[in-house]
């Protein structure tokens, strides 16, 4: 069946940096779209990055353009998060989900805690 | 950006009523791109209903999804002890941003 499983996620610093991964199974990786979406802590939806299936195009919230880069390796069957000049604001659960024909979100990751504090 | 406002914010009622929960966008939206999904707490969000009014695999036929336009609605016809949750509207694009709307808390009146 598909899985998605993050990780990476953790303590950093203001200002500091972190790489989260998704691993994907179950299913042909490199067929689909991949999205990050966060949900910081007692809030709703906040829909961070997405990446198109072969790498191609990649778009991001306003909230994190030119600080986070979001990239794939089909090779692997791994998405990445790149997030750099982290900020208290970013703190938040961050999950990878897979999407259907840019339409929805068919499968999401159990999520992975960023927690941005000095 | 299209933005997605739901309402109520909380909606309280007893298991075996009905609920309706609302999603209006801030322009017209493709129905093929108006999804729900319902969120319990230290879980990941799940799909009930894609493209405005299809249940996702696995979804019980009590919820369902309906409208178009700027207005959606999910209903919940009978509701039971597990559906109590935080529900989310979402339009997906191929043109981002994508947007969810800001969550209703279904909860145990």
């Amino acid at each position: 069946q598909v899985q998605l499983v993050e990780s990476g996620g953790g303590v950093v610093q203001p200002g500091g940096s972190l790489r989260l991964s998704c691993a994907a199974s179950g299913f042909t990786f490199s067929n689909y779209g991949m999205h990050w979406v966060r949900q910081a802590p007692g809030k709703g939806l906040e829909w961070v990055a997405v990446i198109w299936y072969n790498g191609a195009y990649k778009y991001y919230a306003d909230s994190v353009k030119g600080r986070f880069t979001i990239s794939r390796d089909n090779s692997k069957n791994t998405l990445y998060l790149e997030m750099n000049s982290l900020r208290g604001e970013d703190t938040a659960v961050y999950y990878c989900a897979r999407d259907l024909e840019s339409r929805y979100y068919d499968s999401w990751g159990q999520g992975i805690l960023v927690t941005v504090s000095s | 950006e299209i933005v997605l406002t739901q309402s109520p914010g909380t909606l309280s009622l007893s298991p075996g009523e009905r609920a309706t929960l609302s999603c209006r966008a801030s322009q017209s939206v493709s129905s093929s791109y108006l999804a729900w999904y319902q969120q319990k707490p230290g879980q990941a969000p799940r799909l009930l209903i894609y493209g405005a009014s299809s249940r996702a695999t696995g979804i019980p036929d009590r919820f369902s999804g309906s409208g178009s336009g700027t207005d959606f609605t999910l209903t919940i016809s009978r509701l039971e002890p597990e559906d109590f949750a935080v529900y989310y509207c979402q339009h997906c694009s191929k043109s981002p941003p994508i947007t969810f709307g800001q969550g209703t808390r279904l909860e145990i009146k």
